[in-house]
């Protein structure tokens, strides 16, 4: 069963920052923070990972809480294409990725 | 760089015959993942090549389901026969060895048993 919560859907207005929250309360030292994210059919694609540190790429930012017990995936300026349903993961060393539901994220023009 | 690579990207058999999908991985890429995804559930985990060594089948539904990495390279999954219930959409995920890696899917298999 999936360790993370997230909310089921949610909607960002295109430009606009997308903030999507994910709660993991039992994380453990060893496991890190990954977003992942599925555009409608397609294979899951990486977006991001951190340990406890606040980590940028070209996607997104992820901030971590200094507990480590919750994150934020951030998409600075939305676009219509990020329309995809969005997975926190949490995930030590090669070990598997256990998908929960996600969050529905809906970019509106 | 090729990504990871699935192929039929479709197919439709009959229940009792047998179908195996492939799952060409990055190159280089030690770890190997399978996993699908079967109407309104969420994506579940079959099994974990560390080349061609299987580290965790945990997820196997049943003995119908076979995997092999052939030289730790290409790796296939045959089910055979195919239920009903086989029906979803099959991805395969590689990622490099050791540390803190990400993990690279493919587009995945729709299969469907009919």
């Amino acid at each position: 069963d999936a360790k993370t919560t997230q909310p089921p859907s949610m909607d960002c207005a295109e430009g606009r920052a997308a903030n999507l929250p994910c709660n993991h309360s039992t994380i453990s030292g060893n496991e890190y923070v990954y977003w992942y994210r599925q555009i409608h059919s397609q294979g899951p694609q990486y977006i991001i990972h951190g340990l406890k540190n606040n980590e940028t790429n070209e996607m997104a930012s992820l901030i971590i809480t200094e507990d480590r017990k919750s994150s934020t995936l951030i998409l600075p300026h939305a676009t219509l294409r990020d329309t995809a349903v969005y997975y926190c993961i949490m995930k030590g060393g090669s070990e598997k990725l256990v998908f929960g539901k996600g969050t529905k994220l809906t970019v509106n023009p | 760089e090729a990504g990871v690579t699935q192929f039929p990207s479709h197919s439709v058999i009959e229940k009792g015959q047998t179908v195996t999908l492939r799952c060409d991985p990055i190159s280089g890429h030690d770890n190997l993942y399978w996993y699908r995804r079967v109407m309104g559930k969420e994506i579940k985990f079959l099994l974990h090549f560390v080349k061609e060594s299987k580290q965790d089948e945990s997820g196997m539904p049943n003995n119908r389901f076979l995997a092999e990495r052939t030289g730790g390279t290409y790796s296939t999954l045959k089910v055979q026969p195919a239920e009903l219930e086989d029906s979803g959409v099959y991805f395969c995920a590689s990622s490099q060895w050791g540390g803190y890696t990400e993990a690279f899917f493919g587009q995945g298999t729709r299969l469907t048993v009919v």
